[in-house]
């Protein structure tokens, strides 16, 4: 059971716009702390595509964008391309557990 | 360019001790907190540990405390996890990863390196 809730799955035709919900409590989204998502690619390290709820890192495409509002948060993904198959996973800081929180995770399919 | 690569799994029994290290490189590696992040086979990411960037302070989540121990070198730029009284359920690939200043996000991981707890 992940601090932070995520859908399992989520798919969509390439071209087309996916979003990726977060759902915290008051103790970590809800308390101010920052959200940030990772990419993972099969059989890779988890890479940082946004950080501070809505700032990329260089070399990460404009397609990728991040939002934040109350005890949630969503990652939007435009122009769907079949390179972002992948797993992504929200993170943020809980100060009740005093410690860093991930989501469970959502696999992303391109059709 | 800045990296990290992680060393030291490998197939353990439960009960006993293994050291993972990581490597750091290309980046002021005593500016930064480092951290241990896992993934179980076929699950999703989890928060092991922290240790500031000149250890002054040391966090775990509650699952391992008391058996894990962070430690760094910064004279050698290595980071360390000590997992002692290893139980089935440590198995996982283990990441270490860096922090990025200002904010509480990991912006440069390891390849990662797998630990399997069996008899």
């Amino acid at each position: 059971q992940s601090v932070l809730t995520q859908p399992p799955s989520v798919s969509g035709a390439p071209g087309q716009r996916v979003t990726i919900s977060c759902t915290g409590t008051s103790s970590n989204i809800g308390a101010g702390y920052d959200v940030h998502w990772y990419q993972q690619l099969p059989g890779t390290a988890p890479k940082l595509l946004i950080y501070g709820n809505n700032n990329r890192p260089s070399g990460v495409p404009d397609r990728f964008s991040g939002s934040k509002s109350g005890t949630s948060a969503s990652l939007a993904i435009t122009g769907l391309q079949a390179e972002d198959e992948a797993d992504y996973y929200c993170q943020s800081y809980d100060s009740s557990l005093s410690g860093w929180v991930f989501g469970g995770g959502t696999k992303l399919t391109v059709l | 360019q800045e990296q990290l690569v992680e060393s030291g799994g490998g197939v353990v029994q439960p009960g006993r001790s293994l050291r993972l290290s990581c490597a750091a490189s290309g980046f002021i590696f005593n500016s930064y907190d480092m951290h241990w992040v896992r993934q179980a086979p076929g699950k999703g990411l989890e928060w092991v540990a922290v240790i500031w960037s000149q250890a002054t302070n040391k966090y775990y989540t509650d699952s391992v405390k008391g058996r894990f121990a962070i430690s760094r070198d910064n004279s050698k730029n290595m980071l360390y996890l000590q997992m002692n009284s290893l139980r089935a359920e440590d198995t996982a690939v283990y990441y270490c990863a860096r922090e990025t200043p200002k904010y509480d996000a990991f912006d440069i991981w390891g390849q990662g390196t797998m630990v399997t707890v069996a008899s």
